[in-house]
């Protein structure tokens, strides 16, 4: 079974604050990690993607991989009340299902203004 | 360009019926993956179809089944329904299996099952 965990929140910051969302794998060979934001009562959007450790910077959104870890994060700075949602970690292992995404159960961000 | 669109966009149902919901991948996509999320197990992975041959099967049971079709829309059937089947059923599409990072969600089939 592999496992896609994320820290179960909520979370609340302020607007303007720095978000941190945290999520770790089960799978060593998962290849690829994305970030969705879905909105209550709306499906996932995919707002990140990231292949490689290190960072990956996207306006105000960034994503840190550690593979050796097996550890992903999403950074949203200078939080906004519109960033209120739940973010869920995906994970896809490729090989055979390449076409799949393990999803996390996500964690609800509010941030007050 | 027109987004994933899914049919109907709410159901109710009764226990024993069976149900078909729709899914038109965004125009020139050709990989279609369908999932359900519900309060208590978040997002799960039913199949995945790519050039119309499932690819990939989550655990669920027989009573749910798929197809897709030449021009890469997608039915997904679930049989005999029960309670717990409750559910928000969302197709994705992306380009090919291999385009994972372009898998854009549809807005989902709110099903209720009494």
């Amino acid at each position: 079974q592999k496992e896609v965990e994320q820290n179960s929140g909520p979370l609340s910051v302020p607007e303007g604050a720095i978000a941190s969302l945290n999520c770790t794998y089960s799978d060593r060979g998962s290849q690829s990690f994305f970030w969705y934001r879905q909105y209550s009562g709306k499906s996932p959007e995919l707002i990140m993607f990231i292949y490689s450790n290190g960072d990956k910077e996207d306006g105000r959104f960034t994503a840190q991989l550690n593979k050796a870890s097996q550890y992903v994060s999403l950074l949203i700075r200078d939080s906004q009340p519109s960033d209120s949602a739940t973010y869920l970690c995906a994970v896809n292992t490729g090989g055979s299902t390449l076409g799949r995404l393990y999803f996390g159960r996500g964690t609800q961000l509010t941030v007050w203004p | 360009k027109a987004g994933v669109t899914q049919t109907p966009r709410y159901l109710i149902k009764t226990r024993g019926q069976q149900v078909t919901l729709s899914c038109s991948p965004i125009s020139g996509h050709r990989s279609v993956s369908w999932y359900q999320q519900t309060p208590g197990q978040g997002l799960q992975f039913l199949f995945e179809y790519f050039s119309e041959t499932q690819r990939n099967k989550g655990n669920f049971p027989g009573r749910f089944s798929g197809r897709q079709f030449s021009n890469s829309r997608s039915e997904m059937n679930v049989s005999t329904l029960e309670l717990g089947d409750s559910a928000l059923y969302l197709c994705a599409s992306s380009l090919s299996p291999a385009k994972t990072y372009e898998q854009y969600f549809g807005p989902g089939t709110r099903l209720t099952v009494t």
